[in-house]
């Protein structure tokens, strides 16, 4: 079946650090993939995106990189802020209907 | 535009009684789809529905079902409510209901079955 394992949380860190969520997906066919957050409070927002091998998806300063060999979509950022204190959640879909499969969600605090 | 809303926010029911939750789509939005979210199963589909027909439907029991409107708006229904079936529930729209598009998310609707 399909599924989508990320990396267990929380991840802290401090201001101007690099982040890296990974992101590891078993899909049958051709899924796309996504990156959401949600921050306290509120519901999803889509981060980015990437709907075939090779296509990096990049966002306010955030990117993944669809890895067919890997089966993986690691998310990356190369200076977090306070801002950027969320759950972050890896998804994907099979081309054929719009059913998000999501990964268990990764916690991010940034401290000043 | 208008993003998508859901109604109530909040609400509490006790077991045995049954809900019903409202979702209206981004303007234009064909395609509705629902999300359980709870702490220990994280993010679930629940159904999806396409110009009033459910397209695709999540491994959850009959008790949860829903319905599409002509003007895209959806409802969805839980009867018998379980300790359980407490959990924020989110409803997602998009364009053409592809698997490719960016689905959009409501605030959700929290519920809480005592």
């Amino acid at each position: 079946g399909n599924s989508v394992t990320q990396m267990e949380g929380p991840v802290t860190l401090s201001e101007e650090a690099f982040l890296t969520i990974n992101c590891t997906y078993t899909a049958t066919g051709y899924p796309s993939l996504f990156w959401y957050v949600q921050y306290p409070g509120e519901g999803l927002q889509l981060l980015l995106k990437a709907t075939k091998a090779d296509d990096k998806g990049s966002n306010k300063g955030f990117e993944a990189t669809y890895r067919k060999e890997t089966t993986s979509f690691h998310l990356e950022k190369g200076s977090v802020q306070v801002s950027d204190s969320a759950v972050y959640f890896c998804a994907l879909s099979v081309q054929a209907g719009t059913a998000l499969i999501f990964g268990k969600g990764t916690t991010l605090s940034v401290s000043s | 535009k208008a993003g998508v809303t859901q109604t109530p926010r909040y609400l509490i029911k006790t077991r045995g009684q049954q809900v019903t939750l409202s979702c209206s789509p981004i303007s234009g939005h064909r395609s509705v789809s629902w999300y359980q979210q709870t702490p220990g199963q994280g993010l679930q589909f629940l159904f999806e529905y396409f110009s009033e027909t459910q397209r695709n439907k999540g491994n959850f029991p009959g008790r949860f079902s829903g319905r599409q409107f002509s003007n895209s708006r959806s409802e969805m229904n839980v009867s018998t409510l379980e300790l359980g079936d407490s959990a924020l529930y989110l409803c997602a729209s998009s364009l053409g209901g592809q698997g490719s598009e960016t689905q959009y998310f409501g605030p959700g609707t929290r519920l809480l079955v005592l």
